[in-house]
């Protein structure tokens, strides 16, 4: 089955640093969702990208998707620890069908002040 | 303010007892969705509804049962037929089935 890989699995970055997270994936994908999770909290979402080369920035965090649409990163730059907390990428492998969206299992960001 | 409100924020089961979830969503949302959130694997879908009165289920259904008998409501029942029901449950809706999930904040189960 399709799966969507994140990586690093956890990340410790000093607070001003810039950083990425990546999402990949071995087939097309159909959108790419961003969000973002406190520990033991729900999701918020931070952007969805659709279009292959497509880039999004919301303050000091840029999306991009790659040309294929197989793989999206996640760009923080200049860290702060609000920053910090789980990001986990979704993706839907079919053409516009929320209920079959996939999830990468979630990068942890811990930012030091 | 819109949203999406899960209640309780804890719940304890105990042995062959059923519990129900609550998720409750006034952002006149058609879809409404359940999934289940273990530590080191990735949300997996339990159930999903795309209008009222109908749902199906997910790829891990069994020991779950939801009804949709109102579009702002999506309550989840876990049954004493679920063996490994400690997880973190999360409720979700969007507008149509090709939109951005909005997310309440999660309900921790655990058994006691």
């Amino acid at each position: 089955s399709q799966e969507l890989e994140q990586s690093p699995q956890s990340l410790i970055v000093q607070e001003g640093k810039n950083l990425t997270i990546n999402c990949t994936s071995s087939k097309t994908l159909y959108g790419l969702y961003w969000y973002k999770q406190k520990y033991g909290e729900g999701l918020i979402f931070l952007m969805m990208l659709q279009k292959g080369g497509e880039e999004k920035s919301h303050e000091k965090i840029t999306a991009k998707l790659d040309e294929k649409k197989q793989q999206s990163s996640l760009h923080i730059t200049a860290s702060q620890p609000s920053h910090a907390g789980i990001y986990l990428c979704g993706a839907d492998p079919n053409a516009g069908n929320n209920r079959k969206l996939i999830w990468g299992l979630g990068t942890s960001l811990a930012v030091n002040p | 303010d819109g949203g999406i409100t899960q209640s309780p924020k804890y719940l304890f089961r105990k042995e062959g007892q059923n519990v129900t979830l609550s998720c409750e969503q006034n952002l006149n949302h058609d879809a409404m969705y359940w999934y289940r959130q273990d530590p080191g694997q990735g949300l997996r879908l339990i159930y999903y509804s795309q209008i009222v009165n109908d749902f199906q289920k997910g790829d891990i259904a069994e020991g779950y049962s939801v009804s949709r008998e109102k579009k702002e409501s999506f309550p989840l029942t876990v049954t004493s037929a679920q063996k490994n029901p400690t997880a973190f449950y999360l409720c979700a809706s969007s507008p149509r089935g090709n939109e951005k999930l909005f997310f309440g904040s999660g309900t921790q189960l655990s058994v006691l």
